[in-house]
């Protein structure tokens, strides 16, 4: 089964600049989750969606950052304008919940975005 | 609104003795209750997980966790510690929270195992 994919890997950007990261849940997870990670912290969840559908995007700095799903399928999460604050890794992550209640997420590889 | 505190931001241990990674939950519904581990510069990978079945929770490479609820907590054990066992470990809370339709899934502060040879 092939797992949550993630691109780029790596990103350096210049603050002010605008980057967007791409994510590829795994078939048939209805559920995907976009995670911050700063360093030396653990991850913050940034936006859930339900297939394509927001059901929680209460701690996205909408400000700056923006996300979509559509066809409830691959997801993009965009940043513009950068900070130096925004420097961290960003995990994508799918899970099959369909209103069954708990189940496992699993992680792509993240991307490290380093704001200069 | 769930939340999860790992009560320990580093343990250190030597290697061969038993390894306690604390971790205390809150919950408005039944979650379900995990344990990832990350090593430097690598993805999360997950080490068990608890989801209303058997409270003690055997995982890979010699982890297990018991879920006790009235104590609210979910500490990872294992016997003998390793050299490959150093990494940072996260304990995790999923529930149906707010919306019934997915899980929420919220991530403790992390603990750093460090192994002493």
């Amino acid at each position: 089964e092939a797992g949550v994919a993630q691109s780029p890997r790596y990103k350096i950007i210049e603050k002010r600049q605008s980057v967007a990261f791409w994510c590829n849940p795994i078939s048939g997870h209805a559920t995907l989750y976009w995670y911050q990670q700063i360093l030396g912290q653990g991850p913050k969840l940034l936006i859930q969606f339900q297939n394509n559908g927001v059901v929680d995007d209460s701690q996205l700095p909408k400000d700056r950052f923006s996300a979509e799903r559509l066809k409830g399928v691959d997801s993009t999460l965009k940043i513009q304008p950068a900070k130096l604050e925004d420097s961290a890794v960003y995990l994508c992550a799918s899970s099959l919940a369909r209103g069954l209640g708990n189940t496992e997420a699993f992680f792509g590889q993240g991307t490290r975005l380093t704001v200069v | 609104a769930q939340s999860v505190t790992q009560l320990d931001s580093h343990v250190s241990v030597s290697e061969g003795t038993p390894v306690l990674l604390r971790c205390n939950y809150s919950s408005s519904y039944s979650p379900s209750l995990f344990w990832y581990v990350q090593h430097p510069n690598k993805g999360l990978q997950l080490l068990l997980k608890y989801t209303s079945a058997a409270t003690l929770v055997k995982g890979i490479n010699g982890f297990e966790a018991e879920f006790k609820k009235s104590e609210t907590s979910f500490h990872l054990t294992k016997p003998s510690a390793h050299m490959s066992d150093a990494a940072e470990y996260f304990c995790v809370v999923s529930d149906l929270g707010r919306y019934s339709s997915a899980s929420k899934i919220i991530f403790g502060s992390g603990t750093r195992l460090s192994i002493r040879p």
